[in-house]
């Protein structure tokens, strides 16, 4: 069965912090998916990775296939940045993704 | 390009009562997804499609069925609504398999459904 989970559940930081989430996967064929779900409940697509790093304005993400781990960085954070962050690994057919329970973002002024 | 769109956006149903959740998308995108999401939860598949006229189901399917005879349109309907389905309902999209090639999928804006 694959397994997706997240740290931290809650994250709480000031504006201008450096911020990580974490992901650990059991399955992991070609792309891990980085999502973002803002407070109105809207989700976007931040990132699919299957090696090495991506940058897309503050936010990186790394991933370690041999570990199956996945980081989501996000620099000089700002209170925009509040939302819940989620990962996502696919099954083994490739044909669905397994989430994480996501990791609830809060910066403060 | 619209993208993911559902209606209705908010549904109060009583126990027993049927309905359908409905759900388009203009990208010509193969693939479809329901999910539903339980407050501080993480998203669970109900059913999907690969394409017309195929569908499978997911992780929490009872209580549920669909059918995909368009590319655009992937209803999910709602039989004698229990409590326990009430949640957010979500639609999503992709090109293909977001695994294997690494197609992200779509959202759309939710439905959020309450049985009483």
């Amino acid at each position: 069965k694959n397994e997706v989970e997240q740290s931290p559940q809650n994250l709480t930081a000031q504006e201008g912090e450096f911020i990580t989430i974490n992901c650990s996967y059991s399955v992991g064929i070609s792309a891990l998916h980085w999502l973002q779900q803002h407070p109105g409940g809207g989700i976007v697509s931040l990132f699919m990775l299957s090696s090495g790093k991506k940058k897309h304005g503050r936010l990186i993400a790394t991933i370690n296939i041999q570990e199956k781990h996945s980081s989501l960085h996000i620099t000089a954070s700002h209170p925009r940045d509040s939302a819940v962050y989620i990962c996502a690994d696919p099954e083994t057919s490739g044909s669905r993704l397994t989430f994480g329970e996501g990791t609830q973002l809060t910066v403060n002024p | 390009n619209a993208g993911v769109t559902q209606t209705p956006k908010f549904r109060i149903l009583k126990i027993g009562q049927s309905m359908t959740l409905q759900c388009t998308q203009d990208m010509n995108h193969n693939y479809m997804y329901w999910y539903r999401q339980d407050p501080g939860m993480g998203l669970k598949l109900i059913y999907y499609s690969v394409g017309a006229g195929i569908t499978d189901k997911g992780e929490v399917p009872n209580g549920y069925n669909v059918s995909r005879s368009t590319t655009e349109d992937f209803p999910l309907r709602l039989e004698l609504a229990a409590p326990s389905q009430t949640s957010v309902y979500f639609c999503a999209s992709s090109l293909s398999a977001s695994g294997r090639r690494g197609h992200e999928q779509y959202f759309g804006p939710g439905t959020r459904l309450t049985v009483t």
